[in-house]
C-alpha cells in the first residue's frame, strides 16, 4: 500500500516551459488536492477534486490547470512556468467529508 | 473567512523539555481540528485530530484539546526528543464544508541534545 505517490521528486524549469506533476493514490479516496508550500506561508490550496470528474479552484489557482484522470490520478499542469511558481508542491487525498487528508512526499520545483 | 493562527518559530528546546505550540482559529460552527507534522524532506503526516468541543487528540506523546470557548487547539508534549524536530501545522476543516483544509503558517521546532 503506497498511499499517495508523486512524480517527479525534483524539477528545474526555465521560464516559459511547461510541465505536468503527477499524483496517484491507492486508498480509493474520492477527494484529491494540490497544494503549494512556500517559506513562512504554510500550505495553500491550488485546486481540488471532490470526486472523479469534478475539479474546483482553491486559494491560488492562477497559472495552473488540473485533470482528474480517474479516481486514482490527479495531475497539475503548469502551461508557462514563472519564477513565482518556484515552490514545493504536495498532492493529498481524503475519503469521507471531515476526515483528515493523506499527503504525498512532494515535488520540489525551481523555475529559473 | 476561516483562518488558523499559530505561534511563529523557530522554537528551540533541549531534550526532555516541555513543548507547547499555540494555535487559535476563526471559523463558523464546529470545525474539525488537526495537527500535522512535517519531518525534514518529507510530506505532511497527520499527528492528531479532534472533531468536537472538549475532545482531546493524542498520538506519540503529543496532546491537544479542542477548546470552543477560547477557539484554541494548542499542541503539547511533556518531554521532547531530538526526533521531534520538525515543522508542525495546525489546520481545520470547516463544519459541513467537505474536506478542504485551512492551514496555519507552521511552527518549526528544533530539539537539541
Amino acid at each position: 500500500n503506497a498511499g499517495v505517490t508523486q512524480t517527479p521528486k525534483f524539477q528545474v524549469l526555465k521560464t516559459g516551459q511547461s510541465m505536468t506533476l503527477q499524483c496517484a493514490q491507492d486508498m480509493n479516496h474520492n477527494s484529491m488536492y494540490w497544494y503549494r508550500q512556500d517559506p513562512g506561508m504554510g500550505l495553500r490550496l491550488i485546486y481540488y477534486s471532490a470526486s472523479e470528474g469534478t475539479t474546483d479552484k482553491g486559494e491560488v489557482p492562477n497559472g495552473y490547470n488540473v485533470s482528474r484522470l480517474n479516481k486514482r490520478e490527479f495531475s497539475l499542469r503548469l502551461e508557462s512556468a514563472a519564477p513565482s511558481q518556484t515552490s514545493v508542491y504536495f498532492c493529498a487525498s481524503s475519503g469521507l467529508a471531515g476526515v483528515a487528508q493523506f499527503f504525498g512526499p512532494g515535488t520540489r520545483l525551481t523555475v529559473l | 473567512g476561516d483562518s488558523v493562527t499559530q505561534m511563529e518559530g523557530p522554537v528551540t528546546l533541549s531534550e526532555e523539555a516541555f513543548l507547547t505550540i499555540n494555535c487559535t482559529y476563526t471559523a463558523t460552527g464546529y470545525p474539525s481540528l488537526f495537527w500535522y507534522v512535517q519531518y525534514p524532506g518529507e510530506g505532511l503526516q497527520l499527528l492528531l485530530k479532534a472533531t468536537k468541543a472538549d475532545d482531546k487528540g493524542s498520538n506519540k506523546g503529543f496532546e491537544a484539546t479542542y477548546r470552543k470557548e477560547t477557539t484554541s487547539f494548542h499542541l503539547e508534549k511533556g518531554s521532547v526528543q531530538v526526533s521531534d524536530s520538525a515543522v508542525y501545522f495546525c489546520a481545520l476543516i470547516p463544519w459541513a464544508a467537505g474536506n478542504k483544509l485551512t492551514f496555519g503558517g507552521g511552527t518549526r521546532v528544533l530539539v537539541k541534545p
